[in-house]
């Protein structure tokens, strides 16, 4: 079990440039979530994965971010034509659900955007 | 709209002192509660997870409480240390949402001072 993992950790970019993280979840968990945190708030739930599928998005995720999880395996979130206000954290978690709904969400470190 | 609340934003305390850290949430309706620890640019640690049957879960000098019917979670740190500043946070997991995204409160950023 190697975690969750995020690349990459720091992205600098200009006002208008896209941007494209990716997170490799813990293997063999089926679900894999997307997060965005600001400066002194707690994440908040942008997209999940069921394996492959896209699930749910939050109305947060403007048609200028797309999220992918090719295979089931790894997931990349894109940002196009970025804002001052897509500056933060973005966290990706990942767990192995059964039906229950109680196995705990695993967390990677989080790529932090800035936008210039 | 589940609202998650923290109280207090920040905490300052002395090494050794015991310490409560609150949450509330406004819908009872949720499957579990899950308290994480995140260090400055880091990501979260989960730290404690309570199902909606239980009542408190331990692990080392962390003990979380949940009481559903008022909407209310305790995080007793026993015998504070300089490494256990951090910022805490509590999330919440709905019982009626399929997604089981985690709803998070804003924190509280806790120093012990050695």
């Amino acid at each position: 079990d190697t975690g969750v993992s995020q690349n990459p950790r720091h992205k600098i970019t200009k006002r208008g440039q896209n941007v494209t993280f990716r997170c490799d979840p813990i293997s063999e968990h089926n679900r894999l979530y997307w997060y965005r945190q600001t400066l002194g708030q707690g994440p908040e739930f942008l997209t999940y994965f069921q394996n492959e599928a896209q699930l749910e998005k939050s109305r947060l995720l403007s048609d200028r971010f797309s999220a992918e999880r090719p295979k089931g395996s790894f997931s990349t979130l894109e940002i196009q034509r970025t804002e001052q206000g897509d500056s933060a954290m973005y966290l990706c978690a990942s767990s192995l659900e059964p039906s229950d709904g109680n196995q705990p969400q695993h967390f990677g470190d989080g790529t932090r955007l800035s936008i210039l | 709209k589940q609202e998650v609340t923290q109280i207090p934003a920040a905490l300052s305390v002395p090494e050794g002192e015991n310490l409560v850290l609150n949450c509330s949430f406004t819908d009872s309706a949720i499957y579990n509660l899950q308290w994480f620890r995140q260090d400055p640019g880091k990501g979260l640690t989960s730290l404690l997870l309570i199902q909606s049957s239980q009542r408190e879960q331990t692990s080392g000098r962390l003990n979380a409480s949940l009481d559903k019917s008022s909407g209310r979670s305790t995080l007793y740190i026993a015998a504070s240390q300089p490494g256990d500043s951090a910022t805490y946070l509590c999330a919440v997991r709905l019982r009626m949402d399929s997604s089981y995204k985690l709803i998070f409160g804003s924190g509280t950023r806790l120093l012990v001072r050695p």
